[in-house]
């Protein structure tokens, strides 16, 4: 059972664009959502992560606009940029253990 | 420099055989995880510790135990090995619910 989903699986964006990539999730009592970067060969880099208190994180390019009620979520690239090309994970922390679940992934291609 | 090190960074087993993947991190953190990534799921979680005990453990095999010999260590045995463990593996670590940070990982090749 897969608890966080994301979608599209691949997403292909012009320079400049808005990339627009998206998160649900089931367990009502996760409490921590951060996003990862991952590009090929490197390890998983921390972007931007917001809590249910707000309902939007911004960080320059980067912003996220969440929806509690409806258990969703999603992560805005604003002029996107050639070097933005990668692979974007959701991820969703809480329960017992303090582990982090992350979701199936999102491949961000951003042609120039 | 790198806070948090694997070690090492490529690793070629062969089949039944065991290895033990390192990971120390210099950031002052109390908990630490591993993750694997391979081509069948993206990120997986396997193991949680907070203050070297054991919080959560996602992985059904008994054959990967995590091994924590200080607080900023925590190592990963893996006997018996597959080909199907072939994955890079990621240590992680953070503050008590905080994003982790990760690890340059560890590819595992197991032929």
């Amino acid at each position: 059972q897969q608890q966080v989903r994301q979608s599209p699986q691949s997403l292909t964006v012009w320079e400049g664009e808005t990339a627009i990539l998206n998160c649900s999730y089931e367990d009502s009592t996760f409490d921590y959502f951060p996003w990862y970067r991952l590009f090929p060969g490197e390890s998983p880099a921390l972007l931007i992560a917001i809590r249910p208190v707000s309902n939007k994180k911004e960080d320059g390019r980067f912003t996220i606009f969440f929806n509690k009620r409806e258990k969703k979520l999603s992560l805005h690239i604003t002029d996107s940029q050639p070097g933005d090309s990668a692979t974007y994970f959701c991820a969703a922390h809480g329960g017992s253990g303090n582990k982090l679940i992350f979701g199936t992934g999102t491949l961000l291609s951003v042609k120039p | 420099d790198p806070k948090i090190i694997q070690k090492p960074k490529y690793l070629v087993a062969v089949t039944g055989s065991e290895k033990i993947l390192i990971c120390e991190q210099y950031l002052g953190h109390n908990a630490m995880y591993w993750y694997r990534q391979s081509a069948k799921k993206p990120l997986e979680f396997m193991f949680s510790y907070s203050y070297q005990k054991l919080m959560d453990n996602q992985t059904a095999s008994s054959r990967f135990q995590p091994q924590s010999s200080k607080k900023n260590h925590l190592d990963l045995q893996i006997t018996a090995l597959k080909p199907d463990d072939s994955a890079t593996y990621f240590c992680a670590s953070s503050q008590t619910n905080q994003a982790p940070l990760f690890g340059e990982g560890t590819r595992l090749s197991v032929l």
